[in-house]
Parts: structure tokens; C-alpha cells; sequence
């Protein structure tokens, strides 16, 4: 069955640190991977996502993420963060065969931005 | 605009009465999905539709029903509602195919609270 760890629930930058959240998932084939963003109140918004190809993928918003095969990794970047990035943050697996095209989430990471 | 609209946004009631949570999506997508998001579980896969009169269940399925008459909506039915199914609700769809189809779109999501 698929998974999706995100060890960090909570995370605290300053406002232009660098920022990498992490992300690990068991699949037993070619994962679909992706990175939702959720603003309070707000719905799920896709940051990226990654299918093939190319392992270092960009997103919106500044964001970039990195599979990295070897490691069942998807972490997210982003070079300098801004105080509208406070959210929580969600990585999600999906299925590249079968019928339910079903996202395994993992638990989110919430992060804050001190001015 | 495309679009996952979901109603209500909303919704306090008491267990046991019926209710149904609205989802209609504009983009013409098979498939869709009901998710349930919960504080520190993520968001968990209630069932899905791969096409009209085509559904099936997910990791929870347990006290709701759903229904696909039409493509564009997929109702999510909880017949005698209970507290532990208070909860944040998000509809999602996405086409059918790979690659780069993949992206479910989300709904703004409906908060149930069941007293």
C-alpha cells in the first residue's frame, strides 16, 4: 500500500530563509508526486508535481522539489521565503496504475514565517 | 473559470438527520473523489468515480453514500450523520489518462460540524 511520511508537522523560518520541507513515500512502482499547499480557510492548491523525466521539478510560487529515487524522497524548496508562505503543506502520492487515481496525503507540515 | 464547487461551505447539524454535501465540477472531468481531512490524519479518501453511474469506495467509505447521475456532480450523502464524522470535507477531480492529467482539482472544502 502507499504511504507518505512528512516527519516535520510544524516549522518555523524567518522571512528570506531558505526553506525545505521533507517528504518520503513508499509506492512500489513509478510514484506520481505532488505538493499542495493550504491556506487557512482555503482549498488544496497543487505546487508541482512530478510524473518523469526530469527529477528537479518547478513549481509555482518560487517552489521547487527533488525526487530523488534512491532516498523515496519528494522534499520541497524554496530559496527564500516570504510572510504569504505560512500554511500548511501537504506531499501526496498517487497511482500510476489502476482505476482510482486516489492521493495518499501525508499529514501535512504547518509552517510559519517571523517577520 | 474552471472549477470544483462545493456546497454548503458550511453546515452545523445534529446526529441523525440527514444531509447531503453538493460537489459540481465545469471542466467536463470523469473523475471524481471525496476526501476527508482531519487534524493530524491528512486528508483520507472517502470514494471515487471514474464516470457516470461508476463508483467505488475509498480508505473510509464507512456512514456515507455517494452517487454520479451526472458527470459534472457528485453528491456526498451521510444518511445518519454521527460526531466523529465532523470534519473538514474536500471534493476533488480530475480527466482520466496519464501524465500530465494527472492534478486532481479541489473544491474550497465544507466544514461539517455534527452536535
Amino acid at each position: 500500500a502507499q504511504s507518505v511520511t512528512q516527519p516535520d508537522i510544524h516549522i518555523t523560518v524567518s522571512e528570506g530563509a531558505s526553506l525545505e520541507l521533507r517528504c518520503n513515500y513508499s509506492y512500489g512502482a513509478t510514484p506520481y508526486l505532488f505538493w499542495y499547499v493550504q491556506s487557512p480557510g482555503q482549498g488544496l492548491q497543487l505546487l508541482l508535481k512530478y510524473f518523469s523525466g526530469d527529477t528537479l521539478v518547478q513549481g509555482i510560487k518560487g517552489f521547487e522539489a527533488e525526487f530523488k529515487r534512491s532516498q523515496s524522497s519528494f522534499n520541497l524548496r524554496k530559496p527564500s521565503v516570504h510572510w504569504s508562505d505560512a500554511a500548511e503543506y501537504f506531499c501526496a502520492v498517487g497511482n500510476s496504475g489502476g482505476s482510482n487515481y486516489k492521493l495518499t496525503f501525508g499529514k501535512g507540515t504547518l509552517l510559519t514565517v517571523n517577520p | 473559470e474552471a472549477q470544483v464547487t462545493q456546497n454548503p461551505r458550511y453546515l452545523i447539524t445534529v446526529t441523525g438527520k440527514k444531509l447531503t454535501v453538493t460537489c459540481s465540477q465545469n471542466m467536463n472531468h470523469e473523475y471524481m473523489s471525496w476526501y476527508r481531512q482531519d487534524p493530524g490524519l491528512g486528508l483520507r479518501q472517502i470514494y471515487y468515480s471514474m464516470n457516470v453511474e461508476v463508483t467505488d469506495k475509498g480508505d473510509v467509505p464507512e456512514g456515507y453514500k455517494v452517487s454520479r447521475k451526472e458527470k459534472r456532480n457528485f453528491p456526498l450523502i451521510l444518511e445518519s450523520p454521527s460526531p466523529n464524522q465532523t470534519s473538514l470535507y474536500f471534493c476533488a477531480s480530475s480527466p482520466l489518462g496519464r501524465g500530465d492529467n494527472q492534478p486532481q482539482h479541489f473544491g474550497d472544502g465544507t466544514r461539517l460540524s455534527i452536535l
